[in-house]
C-alpha cells in the first residue's frame, strides 16, 4: 500500500520570507503523480501544485515550487514571498493506478507579520 | 462555473440513525469521489463514481454506501450512525477518472453524530 508522510505537524513563516514544506512517500508503482492541496478555514481543498512522476523537471505555479527527487521519494514544496493568505493546512497527496487520494497528515503553516 | 456543492453543511444526528450527504459537480465532470476527514485518522477514501457506477471503494464499512445519478450528482448514504462517524465529509469531481484530471473539491459537510 502507498503512504505518504509528512513529518512537519506545523510550521511557522514571516510574510515575504519563504518555507519548505516536506512530504516523503512509498510506492513500489513506477507511474503516478503528486499533489500539494490547500485548506484553509473555508474547508475546500484547493490543488496547489501537482507533478507527474515520469517528469523529471519540478513543477512550478507561481510562487510555489516543488523539489521531486523520486529516487529518495521525496516530494517537498516551497513557498516564496509568503503572504498572510497563505495561511493554511497543506496536505501532500499520491495518485498511482488506483485513481483515489492518499494523502499525509498534513502540515499547519502560519504566516505572520 | 459553479463549483463542487455539497449540501448541508452541518449536520447533527443521534447515534443509529440514518444520513445522507450531496454532491454536485462541477457542470461536465462524471467523476465523483468521497473522502472522510478527521483529527485523529485524517484524510481517507471512502467511494469513486463514474457513470453511475462505484468504480473504487475504500476500507469502510458497509454501512457507509453511495450512489451517483444520470446528471453525475452523487449521494453517500451512512447507516446505523456511530460516534466515530463524526467527521467532514469531502466530495470532489473531475472531467475524467485518470490521474491527470485534477480533483476539485466542495467545501464538504460537517457530520456530528451525539
Amino acid at each position: 500500500a502507498q503512504t505518504v508522510t509528512q513529518s512537519q505537524p506545523e510550521m511557522s513563516v514571516q510574510e515575504a520570507e519563504t518555507v519548505t514544506l516536506s512530504c516523503t512517500y512509498d510506492t513500489s508503482e513506477s507511474n503516478y503523480y503528486l499533489f500539494w492541496y490547500k485548506q484553509p478555514p473555508s474547508r475546500q481543498m484547493i490543488l496547489v501544485i501537482r507533478q507527474e512522476a515520469y517528469k523529471q523537471q519540478n513543477a512550478t505555479e507561481n510562487r510555489f515550487s516543488v523539489n521531486f527527487q523520486k529516487a529518495a521519494k521525496s516530494f517537498s514544496l516551497k513557498i516564496s514571498d509568503s503572504q498572510l493568505g497563505d495561511t493554511a493546512m497543506y496536505f501532500c497527496a499520491y495518485t498511482g493506478t488506483a485513481s483515489k487520494l492518499t494523502f499525509g497528515t498534513g502540515t499547519r503553516l502560519q504566516v505572520t507579520l | 462555473k459553479a463549483g463542487v456543492t455539497q449540501t448541508p453543511r452541518y449536520l447533527i444526528k443521534t447515534r443509529g440513525q440514518q444520513v445522507t450527504l450531496s454532491c454536485s459537480p462541477i457542470s461536465g465532470h462524471r467523476s465523483v469521489s468521497w473522502y472522510q476527514q478527521t483529527p485523529g485518522q485524517g484524510l481517507q477514501f471512502l467511494f469513486e463514481y463514474f457513470s453511475e457506477t462505484q468504480r473504487n471503494k475504500g476500507n469502510f464499512p458497509g454501512r457507509f454506501s453511495g450512489r451517483q445519478f444520470s446528471n453525475s450528482r452523487s449521494e453517500m448514504n451512512v447507516s446505523t450512525l456511530e460516534l466515530g462517524d463524526s467527521a467532514l465529509y469531502l466530495c470532489a469531481s473531475s472531467y475524467f477518472r485518470d490521474r491527470n484530471s485534477p480533483l476539485h473539491f466542495g467545501n464538504g459537510t460537517r457530520l456530528t453524530v451525539t
